[in-house]
């Protein structure tokens, strides 16, 4: 079945103790980004990437990293969390060719910074 | 800075009423805007739009885009519970179309 899968899906953590929230999918698909949610707010993106090893900031990337090493995952790195980085976060992917492809969004992860 | 701007931000209607959500944006290098609806869970894609003036269609939801005035519509006829939910617009833009920015969403919530 074609997915985005996120691990964890909830994880509740104390300021400052680095955590990786993972992103996978088996589509093949050269665009990966993240999100995140927060009432009020929308979806604002963090970070996407064209393609293996390349990644670029998007609009709020303070306090995050992001790597790109294989084509099918796409981590997204907190090394000090704080607590104003507790929010849903959506990880999604699509392909870049023939136009707009839908994107591809996975379940979600839902962080708490304490 | 990009921005996309949807309203109204919350709005109840009763069971077989029709509703107009509205999306304005103003973004560098717009692509293509697209509608989503979340219901507590990822967003799910309903439709993109590239042209003005063309409408898109399914079942009872439209959409239509107004590339000269920076807007859109997502029309619901004859609303049902199930359609209860947030909608989401976002606006493909940038220069390799890899930046997806989203409106804040308008939380529709449909009485029985």
């Amino acid at each position: 079945e074609a997915q985005v899968t996120q691990n964890p899906r909830y994880l509740i953590t104390v300021t400052g103790k680095k955590l990786t929230v993972t992103c996978s999918q088996n589509m093949n698909h050269e665009y990966m980004s993240w999100y995140r949610q927060d009432p009020g707010l929308g979806l604002r993106q963090i970070y996407y990437s064209m393609n293996v090893e390349v990644t670029d900031k998007g609009d709020v990337p303070e306090g995050y990293k992001v790597s790109r090493k294989e084509k099918r995952n796409f981590p997204l790195i907190l090394e000090s969390p704080s607590p104003n980085q507790t929010s849903l976060y959506f990880c999604a992917s699509r392909l870049l060719a023939g136009g707009y492809n839908e994107q591809f969004f996975g379940p979600g992860t839902r962080l708490t910074v304490l | 800075e990009d921005k996309v701007v949807q309203s109204p931000l919350s709005l109840v209607v009763h069971e077989g009423d029709t509703v107009t959500l509205n999306c304005s944006y103003e973004v560098t290098n717009f692509r293509s805007l697209l509608w989503y609806k979340q219901e507590k869970k990822a967003p799910t894609f309903l439709f993109m739009l590239t042209s003005s003036g063309i409408e898109k269609k399914s079942g009872r939801l439209s959409s239509i885009l107004d590339k000269k005035e920076l807007f859109s519509i997502l029309n619901i006829t004859a609303t049902q519970t199930g359609d209860s939910a947030v909608y989401l617009c976002a606006v493909e833009a940038g220069l390799y179309g890899n930046k997806l920015v989203f409106g804040a969403g308008t939380i529709l919530r449909v009485k029985s």
